[in-house]
């Protein structure tokens, strides 16, 4: 059964506009990681945020983690072309060892 | 972070035949396991490689269906036995790290006819 459901499924904006999407889970968590898929092919990690954490950035990237919401966001600044992808997220409930992804978004940047 | 060879990336298979997919990490993981991705959908955890011992196995997946083996801490191979149409997907590869962070490889991407 899959932990995470992403929201929204789909999402297009302006080139230079900001994407926001959300994921919310089930069970208590460890740690919640974030995912790009280009057309189909291998995961890319984006950023791995831990239960005791509240927020990270990595570049044009912000994560924020609400436990007692059970619910992550994943905030793209300043889009670009490049940003078209799917964005999955993915939780290891507490005390077991594997990660459960969520539907995904799908990202289109308009030109 | 882990680097994963994944291969084939793509094949082209007869129904009622069987491919394995070897995954090579370049260091020595614990936690390894093996991912299926239906066309449009999610990743779904097929199962757990564990080194030296049976592969657990999530709920509708079954070992006489996808064999693996697991015989050192940087090697693992999937099989997919007796494929059908509905077995065409992307099965990936994937290894978690001491950061607990989870690396995939590129995917192998399956069409059974």
């Amino acid at each position: 059964s899959q932990q995470g459901e992403e929201d929204p499924q789909a999402l297009s904006i302006q080139e230079g506009e900001n994407a926001t999407m959300n994921c919310s889970y089930k069970t208590s968590i460890n740690n919640l990681q974030w995912y790009r898929q280009n057309s189909g092919r291998g995961l890319v990690h984006l950023i791995l945020i831990r239960s005791n954490e509240r927020e990270k950035h990595s570049g044009r990237l912000r994560v924020t983690l609400d436990t007692s919401k059970k619910s992550s966001s994943l905030l793209i600044t300043a889009s670009r072309a490049a940003d078209t992808a799917s964005y999955f997220c993915a939780t290891d409930a507490a005390g077991r060892d594997k990660i459960i992804f969520g539907k995904g978004t799908r990202l289109h940047i308009l030109p | 972070s882990a680097v994963i060879s994944q291969k084939p990336s793509r094949d082209i298979c007869q129904r009622g035949t069987s491919l394995t997919i070897q995954c090579q990490v370049d260091s020595q993981v614990t936690m390894m396991f093996w991912y299926r991705q239906q066309p449009g959908q999610s990743l779904t955890l097929i199962a757990t490689a564990n080194q030296g011992s049976e592969a657990t196995y999530e709920s509708g997946f079954v070992i006489d269906k996808f064999p693996i083996s697991r015989p050192n801490l940087t090697f693992s191979t999937l099989t997919v036995s007796n494929m059908s149409p509905e077995d065409s997907s992307i099965y990936l590869c994937s290894v978690r790290t001491a950061s607990n962070i989870q690396y995939f490889g590129a995917g192998t991407r399956l069409s059974v006819l």
